[in-house]
């Protein structure tokens, strides 16, 4: 079975600029959720997904949205973006939306903000 | 604030010997408990979950649950050079909310 992936892996934008990464959880999975990672803060939890539906959300500003498709794949974007927003931005997968449901890594999208 | 506590390391640990990690929470109302492996520049990667008080154990890894004094650990027998990397401990928020709490990891150096 195939694992969680993420699109694109790497990518490099200007202040201001907005960005959109895609994710396609494991199959069967149907809920996605979207972290942030940088050396000083840790893994920060932006939102939760699970049947289209945004489930949890994390204490980040309004710039950074999400959504997801019938399909179960999930997008998140990024509007004007700022250099604190470089980072490596994780995607994890699980069966379900629930505390008992473990989740699944994808490799990640690693966002440089010039 | 709920919050996952972890000591931030570097753990060093001789091949061969058990490594021991440790993770404490601050909410009581906790039920699940992950341990996660990041290699460095790679994503975190699933080692165990444990859900009840006690033991559970997967091949070099056992996992300990204490809900009463609110922590759990990880042990890794037989420790292999390939075992160091930094070990991420998530816990969920409370039993009504699906978010996972991290800690800031412990980073574990296993030398040969």
């Amino acid at each position: 079975k195939a694992g969680v992936t993420q699109t694109p892996r790497y990518l490099i934008k200007t202040r201001g600029q907005q960005v959109t990464l895609s994710c396609s959880p494991i199959s069967g999975h149907r809920s996605v959720s979207w972290y942030q990672q940088t050396p000083g803060q840790g893994l920060q939890f932006l939102f939760e997904y699970f049947s289209e539906t945004q489930r949890n959300k994390g204490n980040f500003p309004g710039r950074f949205s999400g959504r997801q498709f019938s399909n179960s794949r999930s997008e998140m974007n990024v509007s004007t973006l700022e250099l604190g927003d470089s980072a490596l931005y994780l995607c994890a997968s699980s069966l379900g939306a629930g505390p008992s449901y473990e989740q699944y890594f994808g490799p990640g999208t690693r966002l440089t903000v010039t | 604030q709920k919050e996952v506590e972890q000591n931030s390391g570097p753990l060093s640990v001789p091949e061969g010997a058990i490594a021991s990690l440790n993770c404490t929470y601050s909410d009581r109302g906790s039920q699940s408990f992950f341990w996660y492996r990041q290699y460095s520049g790679k994503s975190p990667e699933l080692i165990m979950s444990i859900y009840s008080n006690g033991d559970k154990e997967d091949g070099r890894f056992t996992a300990q649950l204490n809900k009463a004094s609110q922590y759990v650990s990880l042990l890794i027998r037989d420790s292999q050079p390939s075992d160091s990397a930094t070990y991420l401990c998530a816990v969920n928020e409370g039993a009504s909310n699906y978010q996972l709490i991290w800690g800031a990891g412990t980073k574990l150096i296993i030398k040969p």
